[in-house]
């Protein structure tokens, strides 16, 4: 069956430092996401990305956030300077079409712990 | 205002036993899609169930089904015959058709199913 993976699965920076969590959606999927979730918390949308571009985004992905599908296949969050509570996971989802209905299929996440 | 509410921050069920997870939500949009996600301790997000808004039956998926009731803007998952491995952290979300349908989440009722 086909799924999301994403890499890696659990990441230990520095604060200051960057970070890149990578992301391989499925094949034929079009539209893209990053969500979070801070441990103990509820999952929290971060950005959507359609045809190149983002679509949507939340008040959380701020300038420090950046967002790439460099060759087709990857789907990359960028993490410019991290701080302490950048500390998360971090769901990369990815679907076939738009509308309500349709599944949206979850990778395994990326554990990110900010030092 | 919440767009999904979980009123349960945790449920215990005995094993063989069946258990509902309370989730309404808030949209003035008339057309939605409403989900259920289970999340293990592992961390990593499985979808359950789908339910649009226009579907005139109640969706079932194995032992999951969704009594989904629409003037009360209810939607809550059943688990019939609950296992062990049923212990998790379970999310509502909905997606409205509006836009680029992004899923919000709730915050999540945790499971523990004991023998």
């Amino acid at each position: 069956e086909p799924e999301v993976t994403q890499t890696p699965s659990h990441q230990v920076t520095q604060m200051g430092q960057e970070v890149i969590l990578r992301c391989v959606p499925i094949s034929n999927h079009l539209y893209f996401y990053w969500y979070r979730q801070i441990l103990g918390q509820k999952v929290e949308f971060l950005v959507s990305f359609y045809n190149n571009e983002i679509s949507e985004k939340s008040e959380i992905f701020d300038d420090q956030f950046s967002v790439e599908r460099p060759d087709g296949s990857n789907f990359t969050l960028k993490i410019r300077s991290t701080k302490l509570e950048d500390s998360a996971m971090y769901f990369c989802a990815s679907r076939e079409g738009q509308g309500a209905t349709g599944e949206l299929f979850f990778g395994e996440g990326s554990r990110l712990t900010v030092l | 205002a919440q767009k999904i509410t979980q009123t349960q921050p945790g449920m215990f069920v005995q094993e063989k036993e069946a258990v509902t997870l309370d989730c309404t939500y808030d949209t003035s949009d008339p057309s939605y899609g409403l989900f259920w996600y289970k999340q293990p301790s592992s961390g990593e997000m499985i979808f359950l169930i789908y339910q649009g808004s226009y579907d005139q039956q109640n969706a079932t998926e194995g032992r999951y089904s969704l009594n989904f009731q629409k003037a009360r803007k209810s939607a809550n998952l059943v688990i019939s015959a609950s296992q062990l491995g049923d212990s998790a952290m379970y999310f509502c979300a909905m997606r409205e058709n509006s836009g680029y349908s992004t899923l919000t989440f709730g915050k999540g009722t945790m499971l523990l199913v004991s023998p």
